[in-house]
């Protein structure tokens, strides 16, 4: 079975700078991955999506993310934060066989100061 | 626009009620699921269906069960609603093969039992 590792529980980033969550991946061939987003009181909002080719996946709002698989990752990123980059960042893994569930990791909380 | 709809944002009920909890999609997606959001847990998945009438256990069926008797729509059933079971509960769905993984998801209902 798959399982997801987010190491950061909360990161706080001041406006401007550049930003990095992490996401470590367990799954015996090449997964399905992706980025979710919570703005507070909302579900969640696909950010970008790995299922084959080139590693380096774009995203909306500006984000980013490369899935290496030498190191069981998948890292988001986003060069300058907006305050509306607030929320939570949940990353989630998919079987390229057998059912079409997700599992998800314990997600990652981003504040953002002025 | 995509949609995934939820039949309540709040929710209070009192210990021992059965609680319904309806979820309905407009994208004709055969997959539909039921996972619960924790503090520091992340998602947890209930039940997913792939299919009218088919049902599969997710991570934590215990206390759940769920009903889907037309394509759209999918419903989360709390036989007799514990203190335990406060959490806020979000639904998706997704499409079968290609995106299949893609999960569309709901603005989620906060239960509270009292």
């Amino acid at each position: 079975a798959q399982s997801v590792t987010q190491p950061d529980i909360h990161i706080t980033v001041s406006e401007g700078a550049s930003l990095e969550l992490r996401c470590n991946y367990s799954y015996g061939a090449t997964p399905y991955l992706f980025w979710y987003v919570q703005s507070p009181g909302q579900g969640l909002q696909l950010l970008l999506k790995y299922f084959s080719g080139d590693t380096l996946v774009q995203g909306i709002k500006g984000f980013e993310a490369e899935f290496k698989r030498s190191q069981s990752s998948f890292n988001l990123r986003k060069p300058s934060v907006h305050w509306s980059d607030a929320a939570e960042y949940f990353c989630a893994v998919g079987a390229s066989f057998g059912n079409e569930k997700l599992t998800f990791g314990t997600g990652t909380r981003l504040t953002i100061i002025p | 626009d995509v949609k995934v709809t939820q039949s309540s944002r709040y929710l209070v009920k009192r210990t021992g009620e059965k609680v319904f909890l309806e979820c309905v999609q407009d994208m004709d997606h055969e997959n539909m699921f039921w996972y619960r959001q924790d503090p520091g847990l992340g998602l947890r998945l209930i039940y997913f269906s792939y299919d009218v009438k088919m049902k599969e256990k997710g991570d934590i069926p215990e206390g759940y069960s769920v009903s889907r008797e037309k394509k759209e729509r999918f419903s989360l059933i709390l036989e007799s609603a514990s203190t335990n079971q406060t959490s806020m509960y979000l639904c998706a769905s997704s499409t079968r093969g290609g995106s299949s993984y893609e999960q569309y998801f709901g603005p989620g209902t906060r239960l509270t039992v009292t």
